[in-house]
């Protein structure tokens, strides 16, 4: 079955260290998604892209980075610039980087500090 | 930009009850609207999406949402709750040029009390 696959789960982080969480899908779709989520805030945009090698700023990417060298992959470096990144971090994609679609959602990871 | 308000943070119903969460947008136009249920430490899962057309739109699970413009909410509604649908409910909004990342409301919990 085609999904998106977040690795790992859990993930603990020591002060000063750059940690990555691996986004990986096999939907074959064109725009991926890394969303932040705390709780009582809902899910805040960190970076977006809507195509191989091109990749856009959402609204809270400082002390993040991130690449898109293969359709398939998304992957986000939580770097030691972001002071609390305590969170549940969630990728999603969708099929068509020009229209407004449901987002797939992988099952998330947990970033904790050490 | 767009917003999304989802005024109650924690909704408590008795098992069989109906359900209604309710989902305000701010936007000039009429936006793409989703809701999304999300259970503990995993992924969201799309229950509807209302992109034009009739304004009652029906989902998975038993849920439906209707979309009144006149007072920009997407209420979300089922007529008998069941155990299973604690969870958190997250409505989303996409509307705008540009980038096509959603913007998501701050979450509604819901507990279903036997």
């Amino acid at each position: 079955d085609g999904g998106i696959t977040q690795s790992p789960k859990y993930l603990f982080r020591k002060e000063g260290q750059n940690v990555t969480l691996s986004c990986e899908q096999n939907l074959n779709h064109d725009a991926m998604y890394w969303y932040r989520q705390d709780p009582g805030q809902g899910l805040r945009l960190i970076y977006y892209s809507q195509i191989v090698n091109d990749f856009q700023k959402g609204d809270i990417a400082e002390g993040y980075s991130v690449s898109r060298e293969k359709k398939e992959s998304f992957p986000l470096t939580v770097t030691s610039a972001q002071k609390n990144p305590t969170a549940f971090y969630l990728c999603a994609s969708t099929p068509d980087r020009d229209k407004y679609q449901p987002q797939h959602f992988g099952d998330g990871t947990r970033l904790s500090i050490l | 930009a767009q917003s999304v308000t989802q005024p109650d943070i924690h909704i408590t119903v008795s098992e069989g009850a109906s359900l209604e969460l309710r989902c305000n947008y701010s936007y000039g136009a009429t936006p793409y609207l989703f809701w999304y249920v999300q259970s503990p430490g995993q992924g969201l899962q799309l229950l509807l999406k209302y992109f034009s057309g009739d304004t009652l739109v029906q989902g998975i699970k038993g849920f439906e949402a209707e979309f009144k413009r006149s007072q920009s909410s997407f209420n979300l509604r089922k007529p008998s709750v069941h155990w299973s649908d604690a969870a958190e409910y997250f409505c989303a909004v996409g509307a705008g040029t540009g980038r096509r990342a959603l913007t998501f409301g701050s979450g509604t919990r819901l507990q279903v009390q036997p």
